[in-house]
C-alpha cells in the first residue's frame, strides 16, 4: 500500500498571504494526485485532480503542481473561506489512501 | 445539483450491527461507481468500500472485511453499508461518495456524514 504524507501539519498564514503544502508518496503515484478542502463539520470538497486540474467551480488561487511522490498544494492569496484542512489522496494504486492532513490556520 | 444524503448511524454496542444508508439526486445514480468513506473524530480519511455501477464488483478496505457489505439499489437511487461486528475502532463519521465517471477512486461529491459511534 502506497503511504501518503502531508507536511506540515498546521501551517499558520495571514489573509492575503501565500500558502503552500506539500504531500509525498511513498512511492511513485505518476499524476494520479487529489486534493481534497474540509471545513469543521462538513464534507470534503474535491479542489485539485490529475495532480494540476482544479475541479469544477474551483477558484484559480489554488493550483497544484508535481508528479510522481512529490506534490505541491498552493494557495496564492489566502481568503477568509480557505482556513480548513487540506487532504492530498492517491488513486494511482488500489486501495486509494489520504494522506493525514494539512490544516491551514489563521496567523 | 448533486446530493447525497447519508442516514442510519448511531450508537451501537460492540458486537453489534448498523445498516448506513446514502439517498442520491440530481445524477444518474446507476452510472456511478459509489465508495463510502470514513473519518475517526478528529482523525483523517480512510476509504472503506466502493461497488461498481452494476453492483457486480465489490472493493473492501482489510480492516472491514468480512463485516462490512456494500450494496446499492440503482431502482431507488440508493447506496448501503451493512455493518456487523462493530469495533470501537469503527467509530466515524461515514461519508458516502460519488466516484468520477472518468476516474475510479476519485471522489467528486461527497455526503454530510452519518457519525457511527460504537461504545458500551
Amino acid at each position: 500500500e502506497i503511504v501518503m504524507t502531508q507536511s506540515p501539519a498546521t501551517l499558520s498564514v495571514s489573509p492575503g498571504e501565500r500558502a503552500t503544502l506539500s504531500c509525498r508518496a511513498s512511492q511513485s503515484v505518476s499524476s494520479n494526485l487529489a486534493w481534497y478542502q474540509q471545513k469543521p463539520g462538513q464534507a470534503p470538497r474535491l479542489l485539485i485532480y490529475g495532480a494540476s486540474t482544479r475541479a469544477t467551480g474551483i477558484p484559480a488561487r489554488f493550483s497544484g503542481s508535481g508528479s510522481g511522490t512529490e506534490f505541491t498544494l498552493t494557495i496564492s492569496s489566502l481568503q477568509s473561506e480557505d482556513f480548513a484542512v487540506y487532504y492530498c489522496q492517491q488513486y494511482n494504486n488500489w486501495p486509494p489512501h489520504f494522506g493525514g492532513g494539512t490544516k491551514v490556520e489563521i496567523k | 445539483e448533486v446530493q447525497l444524503v447519508e442516514s442510519g448511524g448511531g450508537l451501537v454496542q460492540p458486537g453489534g450491527s448498523l445498516r448506513l444508508s446514502c439517498a442520491a439526486s440530481g445524477f444518474t445514480f446507476s452510472s456511478y461507481w459509489m465508495s463510502w468513506v470514513r473519518q475517526a473524530p478528529g482523525k483523517g480519511l480512510e476509504w472503506v468500500a466502493n461497488i461498481k455501477q452494476d453492483g457486480s464488483e465489490k472493493y473492501y478496505v482489510d480492516s472491514v472485511k468480512g463485516r462490512f457489505t456494500i450494496s446499492r439499489d440503482n431502482a431507488k437511487n440508493s447506496l448501503y453499508l451493512q455493518m456487523n461486528s462493530l469495533r470501537a475502532e469503527d467509530t466515524a463519521v461515514y461519508y458516502c461518495a460519488r466516484e468520477s465517471t472518468m476516474i475510479v477512486d476519485l471522489f467528486d461529491y461527497w455526503g454530510q456524514g452519518t457519525l457511527v459511534t460504537v461504545s458500551s
